[in-house]
């Protein structure tokens, strides 16, 4: 189980950090994907702190013991969205999502 | 440029029936394994299926073994989601996406834009 609060506010122009909890989740990969409405996800870190090509430098992620952590800096309007983490259980073979947070500039 | 796009969504009774298809284009089909993600209206994402590349192995959630079934076809690029026994709790957007796998990891990079399933009667 990943555990993610279930909102976040953050004014335009501050950081956010949205963190995602699970057991064992140091040992794991954790994967970030945001969805705007009526949108289908789109992968923001893979990999815990890998950023695709096509995501902003402002997008980055990091993994401390249980605890990931998506930050987002300088936040902007359009970044409003849901945001989830992801892992997979290499013991089961089966992909988990947080619960996802749900990010408001405001 | 990938692409990957959901049909076959409908309004389905309980204890029905229904086939989704998804076809991808952009990538190399055969070296790439295939999965599906459903989202109930005002919920967030659950992880369904997801096949190997050659189809040899394949892994269901919980919430639907038994009753779905995926399959695919690498002659003509496409990933299909067989679902029988449905009920309410089915009632979802259903995203197809292309899986990055390995020894460690297996996300999503592409996903197409989703196919909605209702049961209802």
């Amino acid at each position: 189980v990943l555990t993610q609060p279930p909102s976040l506010s953050v004014a335009p122009g501050q950081t956010a950090r949205i963190i995602c909890g699970g057991n064992d989740i140091g040992s794991k990969s954790v994967h970030w994907y945001q969805q705007k409405p009526g949108q289908a996800p789109v992968l923001v870190v893979f990999e815990n702190s890998h950023r695709p090509s096509d995501i902003p430098e402002r997008f980055s992620g990091s993994k401390a013991g249980n605890t990931a952590t998506l930050t987002i800096s300088r936040v902007e309007v359009d970044d409003e969205a849901d945001y989830y983490c992801q892992v997979w259980d290499t013991a089961s073979d089966h992909v988990v999502f947080g619960g996802g947070t749900k990010l408001t500039a405001l | 440029q990938v692409q990957v796009v959901e049909s076959g969504g409908a309004l389905v009774n309980p204890g029905g029936s229904l086939r989704l298809s998804c076809a991808a284009s952009g990538f190399t089909f055969s070296d790439f394994y295939m999965g599906w993600i459903r989202q109930a209206p005002g919920r967030g994402l659950e992880w369904i299926s997801y096949m190997s590349s050659s189809g040899s192995t394949i892994f269901y959630a919980d919430s639907v073994k038994g009753r779905f079934i995926i399959s695919r076809d690498n002659a003509e690029n496409t990933v299909s989601l067989q679902m029988n026994s449905l009920g309410a709790e089915d009632t979802a957007v259903y995203y197809c996406a292309r899986a990055y796998y390995d020894a460690a990891n297996v996300y999503f990079p592409d996903w197409g834009r989703g196919t909605l399933v209702t049961v209802s009667s």
